[in-house]
């Protein structure tokens, strides 16, 4: 079945640094979603985003957070710069319709590690 | 606080038994409602999922039941199979999911 892949699966970074996660949704899905898990912690969402635009953030999505899905491409969370308390696994999701219409499909994490 | 919540924190049941796992959330603005599955180190994956204005749905071996009126809903699993043995996470919301900490639970054959 479809999809969503994320790249790399674990990321080793210096604090201060900036870090890109890239996420590549399924093909026709239109709205893509990230979320933040911190280690015993539960999932929490970040940001979702819609013809190029942030619909909704939380307070978790930072101002050193950024997110971009240029020209089609991969769909990215980008941490600029980072912090220890980054350090968590950031789930990507996309659906094809917002809200109740379909619940996000989701990829298999990347694993941030601030150092 | 804590929107979407999910009491217990893991579950055993014995094969072949009824898995019944909990879910309570506090914004009555919330329409939708979901179950995932999560393997360690795989992505949740979507299992059920209703609408506000369904009290009950079933699927197969899963039935999920929603009380409006007490801010809870639930997912039974009947017959249920060692290879139910996961995590399960709630999930409410509309436009986003807001979702529980996860209830693990174990199927001992």
């Amino acid at each position: 079945g479809p999809k969503v892949l994320q790249i790399p699966s674990h990321q080793i970074i210096d604090m201060g640094q900036m870090v890109t996660l890239n996420c590549d949704p399924v093909s026709n899905h239109l709205y893509f979603y990230w979320y933040k898990q911190i280690l015993g912690q539960q999932m929490e969402f970040l940001v979702n985003f819609y013809n190029g635009k942030v619909m909704e953030k939380s307070k978790l999505f930072k101002d050193q957070f950024s997110v971009e899905r240029p020209d089609g491409s991969y769909f990215t969370l980008k941490i600029q710069p980072t912090a220890l308390e980054d350090s968590a696994v950031y789930f990507c999701a996309s659906s094809l319709a917002f809200g109740t219409n379909q619940a996000p499909l989701f990829g298999e994490g990347t694993r941030l590690s601030v150092l | 606080g804590q929107q979407v919540k999910q009491s217990s924190p893991s579950l055993t049941v014995q094969e072949g038994g009824i898995s019944i796992l909990n879910c309570d959330y506090e914004n009555d603005m919330f329409d939708y409602f979901a179950w995932y599955k999560k393997y360690p180190d795989n992505s949740p994956t979507l299992l059920i999922s209703v609408r506000s204005n369904v009290d009950k749905r079933e699927d197969g071996r899963l039935t999920v039941f929603l009380n409006k009126s007490g801010k809870h809903f639930s997912l039974h699993i009947t017959a249920s199979q060692p290879e139910d043995t996961a995590v399960y996470l709630c999930a409410a919301g509309g436009a986003k999911l807001t979702f529980g900490g996860g209830t693990r639970l174990t199927v001992r054959p």
